[in-house]
Parts: structure tokens; C-alpha cells; sequence
């Protein structure tokens, strides 16, 4: 069972935006810990895709934004583009540095 | 380029035992830690655990921490994962990934090595 919780799916019309979240607690991201976000499009490895909360890494879009408060965390996409649907996890840390995923939201573009 | 390496497919029996190996190039092997990550069919992603590969200091998961080792081999930039008592529930692609040191994200990943536990 996943310690992060993110919504199992959301879908938007291409140009749309969409948010997922990614809820977890005091013993992770409520903790101070980074959150970081993954793109998996089907068949491939998963690509980092917004680095300690908000940064995007070189290469990444900046239709792909990401936020943190509290326990939670954000990853919003604004130009929703069909090659964007996929798979979207979230990842922390936990107590002695062990990391944690969410389940993964899968984003269907219309 | 910065790359990790894995080795090819396996098909295991249960009770058996697997030794998936990743090879990185690219960079400077001693200075990060290198994860495992495992993703059942149709599942998301389970972290197995990390090696610092400068100093050889090891984490597990709680889940698996007894059936799974990680080591590293400096001399050949290369870190590998066995896990023994094969189950049907193991059956998985398996990632080897390097963490980012300056914000602990998952920064290179590898290609992923499909093991099939099957009788």
C-alpha cells in the first residue's frame, strides 16, 4: 500500500489543464521532504519530470509545473498535448531516509 | 552521456534466486547512490531499496529487506540486485536509478530488466 495517495486517474481535452495530487503526512512530505514527480508513457522507464517540489529539469516543458504545502503536493499541466498521456507518480522520503511512492495517476487526454 | 546499463530478461522458477546488474558510465560512480525500483505488471512503483556506491552503506525496504541484497563493484561501475525465494508476485520489470545529490530525485533511470517467475 502506497504511503503517498494520488487520484488512480484523470482525464482533460487536449489544451486543457490539469492538476493531480499527491497527499501524504507528517512522516514524509509533511516532514520536510522533497517531492518529486515521474512521467511514465507506456513501455518506457519513468523520466523525472519536476525535481524538489517546483524545478523542472532540462528539457522539460514548462506546461509541467509543480507545488508543495503542508502534507501535499501538486503537479499541474496547462497545454494538455496528446503525448502527454501516461502514467504520473509522486515520490518522497520516509523515516530513515526510505523512499516512498504514490500509486500513480494515469492522465488520458480527450 | 550519463547512462545505466541493466542486464537482459530472466525467467525464474519459484524458490529460485535472481541477480539483475547495472552498469553505469558517464559519471563520476562513487559520488551517488544508486536505487532499485520494481513495477509489477500493470502496478506502479515499489522502491527495494539503494547503495551509496562511494562507501558500499546499504537501506532495504522493510517489505523485502530480508530476501533482497544490493552491492556495488567500484572497479566496474557497476551495482547489482539478487533476490532470492522467488515468488509469482515478483514477477516485474526492475529499474535501477541514480538519485540527483543536489535535490534527491531519480535522475537517470535504467532500462529496466523483466523478471518472470513462473513454475
Amino acid at each position: 500500500q502506497s504511503m503517498l495517495t494520488q487520484p488512480p486517474s484523470v482525464s482533460g481535452a487536449a489544451g486543457q489543464r490539469v492538476t493531480i495530487s499527491c497527499t501524504g503526512s507528517t512522516s514524509n512530505i509533511g516532514a520536510g521532504y522533497n517531492v518529486h514527480w515521474y512521467q511514465q508513457l507506456p513501455g518506457t522507464a519513468p523520466r523525472l519530470l519536476i525535481s524538489a517540489n517546483t524545478n523542472r529539469p532540462s528539457g522539460v516543458p514548462d506546461r509541467f509545473s509543480g507545488s508543495k504545502s503542508g502534507t501535499s503536493a501538486s503537479l499541474a499541466i496547462t497545454g494538455l498535448q496528446a503525448e502527454d498521456e501516461g502514467d504520473y507518480y509522486c515520490q518522497s522520503f520516509g523515516s530513515g531516509l526510505t523512499v516512498v511512492f504514490g500509486g500513480g495517476t494515469k492522465l488520458t487526454v480527450l | 552521456q550519463v547512462q545505466l546499463v541493466q542486464s537482459g530478461a530472466e525467467v525464474k522458477k519459484p524458490g529460485a534466486s535472481v541477480k539483475v546488474s547495472c552498469k553505469a558510465s558517464g559519471y563520476t560512480f562513487s559520488r551517488y547512490s544508486l536505487h532499485w525500483v520494481r513495477q509489477a505488471p500493470g502496478q506502479g512503483l515499489e522502491w527495494m531499496g539503494r547503495i551509496n556506491a562511494g562507501n558500499g552503506d546499504t537501506k532495504y525496504s522493510q517489505n523485502i529487506h530480508d530476501r533482497v541484497t544490493i552491492t556495488g563493484d567500484t572497479a566496474a561501475n557497476t551495482v547489482h540486485m539478487e533476490l532470492r525465494s522467488l515468488k509469482s508476485a515478483d514477477t516485474a520489470v526492475y529499474y535501477c536509478a541514480r538519485v540527483d545529490i543536489l535535490t534527491g530525485g531519480f535522475d537517470v533511470w535504467g532500462q529496466g530488466t523483466l523478471v518472470n517467475v513462473s513454475s
